[in-house]
């Protein structure tokens, strides 16, 4: 069966800090996707990033870069010089590859960045 | 372009009631599909359509359904309504193809309240 864990529930950092949301999955497929969404307080998933299964390289993209660890299973994603309009929920997500769009989510990290 | 749109964007409804939600994907995306997300939690998986088939459903009960149009936008429908269907619906749209490694779009939600 295919789990995402998103173990912190919360956090909190001042303006400027660096900060890294984790995310561990498990599945079987041996050809998968992984995402993350940005989910602000109005509702609507933005979504981030996505990444293939069958490639490791990690990217940076502005001020988000993600760590891809096939051996351990996760998928971390960080925020350098964080602002006060990245506090949201982010969500860490899962789909295996093919016709169906069915994505297995965690439950969220809850990002406060303080003035 | 315009993104995914969804309404209504609150409603409220009785136990027992039945609700239909709407969406219109993004020009030219042809699959839609649909998530439950219960406050505190992950979206979770409802359907998938693509091209007016069902391609995947989730954990659901039988109260639960939807449809794809010939223009691409769904419904979908509950009957029966219990206070633990009060939850943010979620519609997604996609356009399958290996370049978009099947990310999908999501609309602001439909926020339900059953009282």
């Amino acid at each position: 069966a295919q789990k995402v864990t998103q173990a912190q529930t919360e956090i909190s950092v001042v303006e400027k800090e660096d900060v890294t949301l984790d995310c561990v999955y498990e599945t079987r497929d041996t050809t998968y996707y992984l995402f993350w969404y940005k989910q602000p307080p109005s509702g609507e998933l933005v979504f981030l990033i996505r990444r293939n299964s069958f490639d490791e390289q990690n990217e940076i993209s502005g001020r988000y870069s993600w760590n891809f660890q096939k051996s351990t299973s996760s998928f971390n994603f960080t925020i350098t010089a964080s602002q006060v309009v990245d506090s949201a929920v982010y969500f860490c997500a899962l789909s295996e590859a093919g016709g169906t769009y069915k994505y297995i989510f965690g439950t969220g990290t809850r990002l406060k960045v303080l003035a | 372009d315009a993104g995914v749109t969804q309404s209504p964007t609150h409603l409220i409804k009785t136990r027992g009631q039945q609700v239909t939600l709407r969406c219109s994907p993004i020009s030219g995306h042809k699959s839609v599909s649909w998530y439950q997300q219960v406050l505190g939690q992950g979206p979770q998986f409802i359907f998938q359509y693509y091209e007016k088939e069902e391609r995947g459903r989730g954990n659901f009960p039988d109260r639960f359904s939807a449809r794809q149009f010939p223009n691409y936008s769904s419904e979908l429908n509950v009957n029966a309504l219990l206070l633990g269907d009060s939850a943010l619906y979620l519609c997604a749209s996609s356009l399958p193809g290996q370049k978009t490694g099947n990310t999908i779009y999501f609309g602001e939600g439909s926020w339900l309240t059953v009282v």
